[in-house]
């Protein structure tokens, strides 16, 4: 299995300001993906991310509002920019490992 | 485009008794994943449980079962003697086996979740 740490696991944003998670692997693996969970919904897929590329944003997410970067094999961020009340939800990294697909804990982002 | 489909929004069980939770999904593909991730107050998202759909047996990891009908596209998962630490949100996900090793497939498609109550 691969074991994932995602930072920061909670926090209160201000509206207007941005916010890196970090997500970090402690094994290399190729695809990497970013998912939104709004309160009480289920989990809603913003972008892949691979080593090397351009991430590959679904629809309904851009590139301004959510920047990713994908240095490495074993570590990706996601920006939540210019945040308003409406992004206040839980983010979560994945990974592909093993044909199965592994969550970090999660960030739960409150914006005020 | 596939599509996952959890019917029961709640569902309780009381404990050490069975309980079975239900899934459809629809498809055009002949391969794929099938997962039941489970959801505590945590928010962290365990699997419970995958189902190669190559596979005609069904998976079983301890108290937890699957019962995966690939004709009817039904993937539903059973609890045996259900136990307090079982209470949370649970999620059927399907995955396409196209794409394996790169691009933008490969991300899971999530049901809605079922919350599953277990009674003293």
């Amino acid at each position: 299995s691969a074991v994932i740490s995602q930072k920061p696991s909670r926090d209160i944003c201000q509206r207007g300001t941005s916010l890196t998670i970090q997500c970090q692997v402690d094994s290399q693996v190729t695809m990497m993906f970013w998912y939104r969970q709004q309160p009480g919904q289920s989990l809603t897929l913003i972008a892949t991310a691979n080593q090397g590329s351009e991430a590959t944003y679904e629809s309904g997410f851009v590139i301004d509002k959510f920047p990713i970067s994908r240095p490495n094999l074993t570590f990706s961020t996601l920006t939540v920019s210019n945040m308003s009340p409406e992004d206040s939800s839980i983010y979560l990294c994945s990974v592909v490992f093993g044909n199965t697909i592994y969550f970090g804990e999660g960030s739960w982002l409150t914006v005020v | 485009a596939q599509t996952v489909t959890q019917s029961q929004p709640e569902m309780s069980v009381q404990e050490a008794e069975t309980v079975t939770l239900s899934c459809t999904y629809d498809t055009s593909e002949s391969d794929y994943y099938l997962f039941w991730y489970k959801q505590p107050p945590s928010r962290q998202m365990i699997l419970v449980i995958r189902q190669e759909a190559y596979k005609q047996q069904n998976a079983t990891e301890n108290r937890f079962s699957v019962n995966f009908q690939k004709a009817a596209k039904s993937f539903s998962l059973k609890i045996s003697d259900s136990q307090l630490g079982d209470a949370a949100m649970y999620f059927c996900a399907y995955r396409s086996a196209v794409g394996l090793d790169g691009g933008s497939q490969g991300n899971l498609i999530f049901g809605k979740g079922t919350k599953l109550s277990v009674k003293p």
